[in-house]
């Protein structure tokens, strides 16, 4: 089954914990995508790879890092999480750049 | 970069009445236009899109239409389902740019 996953699905932390949130797709999809989603905020895009060993900065890149070493898997760092980074997490991937196939969400919640 | 605008922010329809959420951009070069449904608790997923080359596309209940030269894109549901309640998100120009979302309600 085509499919993106997250890892994990629930995070509860405390300030300045590092955390990895992990995202996998079996599509073979060039382009990856992590997005958070804030209530009236929409998704706004933290960072993006548009293949191996190439990343960009999306819109809120801060307090963010994201690495792509192999071509499914493209995990986001958080190195020293705060509170408003509280929100609900997407990993997504494309073929072309259009369309979209998101995960399921990763909900993080930092004290 | 792109000004994306979706309206209304949160609509509420009758079951069995059509819905329609209008999405804005300000990016000429735009040429592909998708709407996405996001279910609660779940991540959004691709229901239709339309390319600049085509004014309408149906599919079931759903259509999409654009007007390229007023720049936006319009999402119809007719004989709305308990099933259509979600949040909608347009994404003129793909994976760059998201509206921010109509919640849709349908009451029975």
């Amino acid at each position: 089954e085509a499919q993106v996953t997250q890892n994990p699905r629930y995070l509860i932390t405390v300030t300045g914990k590092k955390l990895t949130v992990t995202c996998s797709q079996n599509m073979n999809h060039e382009y990856m995508s992590w997005y958070r989603q804030d209530p009236g905020l929409g998704l706004r895009q933290i960072y993006y790879s548009m293949n191996v060993e190439v990343t960009d900065k999306g819109d809120v890149p801060e307090g963010y890092k994201v690495s792509r070493k192999e071509k499914r898997n493209f995990p986001l760092i958080l190195e020293s999480p705060s509170p408003n980074q509280t929100s609900l997490y997407f990993c997504a991937s494309s073929r072309n750049q259009e369309t979209q196939y998101f995960g399921p969400g990763t909900r993080l919640l930092v004290l | 970069g792109e000004n994306v605008e979706q309206h209304p922010s949160t609509l509420s329809v009758q079951e069995g009445d059509s819905a329609v959420i209008k999405c804005t951009y300000s990016d000429s070069a735009s040429n592909y236009f998708p709407w996405y449904k996001q279910e609660l608790g779940k991540g959004p997923q691709l229901i239709i899109d339309i390319r600049s080359n085509v004014g309408e596309k149906k599919d079931q209940r759903i259509a999409v239409t654009l007007n390229k030269t007023a720049k936006h894109f319009s999402l119809h549901i007719t004989e709305t389902q308990p099933e259509d309640s979600a949040v909608y998100f347009c994404a003129p120009r793909g994976v760059l740019s998201f509206g921010a979302g109509t919640t849709v309600t349908v009451r029975a």
